[in-house]
């Protein structure tokens, strides 16, 4: 049973529009991130949350928007899509140990174009 | 700030070959580091982590130990086949337990 969902695993958005990647886990952790994936950079991380009703700036939080409604979801919101933001979009969930020293596991993945 | 830089962009290999890819980090104390790996079209998966100076992680025939010293993590594998053609990904945990943060990654691909 995959332990992180994501969805749409594809989509194509116009500059402007406004896009929602969603993310669910059911792996009962508190800590869930964003990250964006692009040739030359690795993963980068966007937005992260603690638990539900939190939310925090990761290192590119700009034109990003996130929320976590609750300890299962958490959504990435591009309010005004631009076409630097195409990329592919990585959910993770994990649990933070004493020292930061916490495995994540990631969903398959979005792939967002925007032309 | 943390940082983690793997060396090797692309390694190409037969099968049997011995693979090593680099990672080096730079942060204070004594954090986390992790090897990842990356299958076409999936999500990273985790493969194992050393938290120790010395430490060894090991997972599916792949190694790495934890050298303090050297400021290293670097990845080995004494035998690749094909079915290990992938990228890596090396990374350092937050020493304040945020995030991971992630290295370039390494993509591999091993020829019959």
């Amino acid at each position: 049973e995959a332990a992180v969902t994501q969805s749409p695993r594809n989509k194509v958005a116009v500059t402007g529009g406004k896009v929602t990647l969603s993310c669910n886990q059911t792996n009962n952790h508190n800590n869930m991130y964003w990250y964006r994936q692009d040739t030359g950079h690795g993963l980068r991380l966007i937005h992260y949350s603690y638990g539900a009703g939190s939310t925090e700036k990761g290192d590119i939080p700009d034109g990003y928007k996130a929320s976590r409604p609750s300890q299962e979801n958490f959504s990435l919101i591009l309010e005004l899509a631009t076409p630097s933001q195409t990329s592919v979009y990585f959910c993770a969930s994990g649990d933070a140990y004493w020292g930061g020293a916490h495995e994540q596991y990631f969903g398959p993945g979005t792939r967002l174009t925007v032309l | 700030g943390d940082s983690v830089t793997q060396t090797e962009g692309q390694v190409a290999l037969s099968e049997e070959d011995f693979l090593t890819i680099h990672c080096n980090y730079s942060a204070s104390g004594y954090p986390a580091l992790f090897w990842y790996v990356q299958y076409p079209g999936e999500g990273p998966q985790f493969l194992f982590r050393a938290s120790r100076d010395k430490e060894k992680g090991s997972s599916r025939g792949f190694e790495a130990t934890y050298d303090k010293g050297t400021t290293s993590f670097h990845l080995r594998k004494a035998s690749v086949q094909e079915s290990d053609s992938a990228v890596y990904y090396c990374a350092l945990g937050d020493q304040g337990g945020r995030a991971l943060i992630f290295g370039t990654g390494t993509t591999v691909s091993v020829s019959p």
